[in-house]
């Protein structure tokens, strides 16, 4: 099975720093990336899917790039209610797998 | 409006069985594949089963295959999850999503908690 992996585990940032989350799948999986955002105690919300394209209403602070193992997702200008864990989850073929999730404080 | 209600959780004993269910809304149930994903307590999310539109094609996770039984009921606009021999570590809040390939839809979630 195609694990992923993300890295970091945790960051802290300021306000208006730019952060970048990696994803790493063990085997290609071409586009087939997706990114979501869960704010503690809240539902997972999609921001980001086939890799790089913006969900509708997600804030254009919020990018996504990458193909095949490597995947990104970009958060340029922080704000305070980006606090939250970020997922990745491959969704080409079964096991969906999500990566472990990166913990963003402020 | 797009709205997946779940229900179903609850205590249970180690070894008991539960069923969840999920009441769908705001869309054509049938056109939409669906996935149950989990979250124990202060982890990770962690996708448990998929099932196509027509109930033809179904997958889960290892940790769960043998055990966990997902079905739908178009006619219902229902998806569900049979869960038979639970341990201590299939507590979790429980979310049925709908999958356009990626989840663009996930419900409140219903926590099971197994225990003695």
């Amino acid at each position: 099975d195609i694990q992923m992996t993300q890295s970091p585990s945790s960051l802290s940032a300021s306000v208006g720093d730019r952060v970048t989350i990696t994803c790493r799948a063990s085997q290609a999986i071409s586009n087939y990336l997706a990114w979501y955002q869960q704010i503690p105690g809240k539902v997972p919300k999609l921001l980001i899917y086939a890799a790089s394209t913006l969900q509708s209403g997600v804030p254009s602070r919020f990018s996504g790039s990458g193909s095949g193992t490597d995947f990104t997702l970009t958060i340029t200008s922080l704000q305070p209610e980006d606090v939250a864990t970020y997922y990745c989850q491959k969704y080409n073929s079964a096991p969906y797998s999500f990566g472990q999730g990166t913990k963003l404080e402020i | 409006e797009v709205q997946l209600v779940e229900s179903g959780g609850g205590l249970v004993q180690p070894g008991g069985s539960l069923r969840l269910s999920c009441k769908a809304s705001g869309f054509t149930f049938s056109s939409y594949n669906m996935k149950w994903v989990r979250q124990a307590p202060g982890e990770g999310l962690k996708w448990l089963s998929f099932i196509s539109g027509r109930g033809s094609t179904i997958n889960y996770a290892d940790s769960v295959r043998g055990r966990f039984t997902i079905s739908r009921d178009n006619a219902k606009n229902s998806l569900y999850l049979q869960m038979n021999s639970l341990r201590a570590d299939d507590t979790a809040v429980y979310y049925c999503a709908r999958a356009n390939g990626r989840i663009d839809f996930w419900g409140q979630g219903t926590l099971v908690t197994v225990s003695s």
